[in-house]
């Protein structure tokens, strides 16, 4: 079965830190790859998106992530976390495959607590 | 700011209660669905519509019943639901199924 999985369930780091959160999926084929990120009581947001061109892509709020086809990772980093980056963070695949019901897979979410 | 307005923010109902859950969106997206979600786990898929029509059921029981009026709404209808039915729903629509899925704020339900 075709499913995600994030390295760290929760990860406390201290601002200033550089952060790096752990993606893998089980997909041979095309995907679409995404990020959102869930603050305290908010809804979900869309971080960044990869689906096709340069694997290294830039989103919102510093974050960027990294697309290695061959090792079927997309792991998040920013350089200098926030006290505001405390969140939950998810991983999501959209498997592109004839026969795939375009139905993204979510990872179980990292939990980033960042002390002042 | 999310762009996709979920109404009621919060629900309390009883077992026996009928109630729907409402989502909005005039972004012009042709895909929506409905999500629930636990504290700190990752959304759960339900249904999923495309261009209206219901495209993905996730073998959700039929206490949950999906209505999508037109191409800016989509409703849950809820009948006689069980206290672990308790959990935060959500809406999310997408110009397509392929495409970034933008989430509403969510209700958080109560079964007592």
């Amino acid at each position: 079965a075709q499913s995600v999985s994030q390295h760290n369930h929760h990860v406390i780091l201290s601002e200033a830190a550089s952060l790096e959160l752990g993606c893998n999926y089980s997909y041979g084929g095309t995907v679409n790859l995404f990020w959102y990120v869930q603050y305290p009581g908010q809804h979900l947001q869309l971080l960044l998106k990869y689906f096709s061109g340069d694997p290294l892509v830039k989103g919102i709020k510093g974050f960027e992530a990294e697309f290695i086809k061959s090792k079927f990772s997309f792991n998040l980093r920013k350089p200098s976390v926030q006290w505001s980056d405390t969140a939950e963070y998810f991983c999501a695949v959209l498997p592109l495959g004839a026969g795939n019901n375009r139905k993204l897979i979510w990872g179980l979410g990292t939990s980033l607590a960042v002390n002042p | 700011d999310t762009e996709v307005t979920q109404t009621p923010k919060h629900l309390v109902m009883g077992m026996t209660n009928k109630k729907s859950l409402k989502c909005e969106q005039h972004m012009g997206h042709r895909a929506m669905y409905w999500y629930k979600q636990k504290a700190k786990k990752p959304p759960e898929l339900m249904f999923v519509y495309s261009y209206e029509k219901l495209s993905i059921n996730e073998s959700v029981p039929s206490r949950f019943s999906p209505e999508c009026p037109n191409s800016s709404l989509l409703n849950l209808h809820l009948h006689a639901l069980q206290p672990e039915d308790s959990a935060l729903y959500l809406c999310a629509s997408s110009q397509t199924v392929n495409q970034p899925q933008h989430f509403g704020d969510g209700t958080r339900l109560s079964i007592l």
